[in-house]
C-alpha cells in the first residue's frame, strides 16, 4: 500500500537561511510524488510535482524537490527561507488516492 | 481563489445530527475528491469521483456518503455525527484521473469546517 512519512513534525529556521523537509513515501510502482502548503485557514497549494523524467523538479515560490528512488525519498528544498513560507508543508504519493503525510509545521524566525 | 469551492465554510451542529456539504469543482475538472484533516488523523483520502462515477474509496465511513451530479458538482453527506467527525473537510478537483502526463494535479478548495458539540 502506498504512504508516506514525514519524519519532522516541526521545524524551525532563521529567515534567510536555507531548508530541506523531509519526504519518505512506499509506492507499488513509478511514485507520483507531490508537494503541497497549507497556510493557516487556507486549502493546500501545489508546490511542484514529480512524475516521470528529471528527479530535480523546481516548483513555485523558490521550492525545488529531488526525488531519490534508492533512498525512496522526495526531500523539499529552499536555499533562502522568507518569513511568508511559513506555513504546514504535505508530501504526497499517489493518483487516483493521494496519500499524504503527517505534514511539517514549518516556523520561520525573524 | 483556487476555482473549487467548497460551502459551507463552517458549520455547528449536535452529535447524531445529519449535515451535507457541498463542493464546485473547478471549471473543466471532471474529477472530485473528499479528504478529512483532523488533529489526530491528518489528511484523511475519503472517496473519489469521475464523471458522476465513483473512481476510488479511501478510509470513508459507513455512516458517511457522497455523490457527484451530472453538473458536475459534488456532495458529501454525513450522518449520525459523533464528536470525533469534527473536522476540516476538504473537496479537491482535477482534471484527468489517471492521466500520468502531469494533468492529474488536485487544486483544493479552502474546506468547510465541521464542529460537532
Amino acid at each position: 500500500a502506498q504512504s508516506v512519512t514525514q519524519p519532522d513534525i516541526h521545524i524551525t529556521v532563521s529567515e534567510g537561511a536555507s531548508l530541506e523537509l523531509r519526504c519518505n513515501y512506499s509506492y507499488g510502482a513509478t511514485p507520483y510524488l507531490f508537494w503541497y502548503v497549507q497556510s493557516p485557514g487556507q486549502g493546500l497549494q501545489l508546490l511542484l510535482k514529480y512524475f516521470s523524467g528529471d528527479t530535480l523538479v523546481q516548483g513555485i515560490k523558490g521550492f525545488e524537490a529531488e526525488f531519490k528512488r534508492s533512498q525512496s525519498s522526495f526531500n523539499l528544498r529552499k536555499p533562502s527561507v522568507h518569513w511568508s513560507d511559513a506555513a504546514e508543508y504535505f508530501c504526497a504519493v499517489g493518483l487516483n488516492d493521494m496519500r499524504f503525510g503527517a505534514g511539517t509545521r514549518l516556523t520561520v524566525k525573524p | 481563489d483556487s476555482g473549487v469551492t467548497q460551502t459551507p465554510k463552517h458549520l455547528i451542529t449536535a452529535t447524531g445530527q445529519r449535515v451535507t456539504l457541498r463542493c464546485s469543482p473547478r471549471s473543466g475538472d471532471l474529477s472530485v475528491y473528499w479528504y478529512q484533516q483532523s488533529l489526530d488523523q491528518g489528511l484523511q483520502f475519503l472517496i473519489q469521483y469521475y464523471n458522476g462515477e465513483e473512481r476510488a474509496k479511501g478510509n470513508i465511513l459507513e455512516r458517511f456518503s457522497a455523490q457527484q451530479f451530472p453538473d458536475l458538482h459534488s456532495e458529501l453527506n454525513l450522518s449520525s455525527l459523533e464528536l470525533g467527525d469534527s473536522a476540516l473537510y476538504f473537496c479537491a478537483s482535477s482534471a484527468e484521473p489517471t492521466q500520468a502526463s502531469g494533468a492529474n494535479v488536485l487544486t483544493f478548495g479552502a474546506g468547510s469546517r465541521l464542529t460537532v458539540l
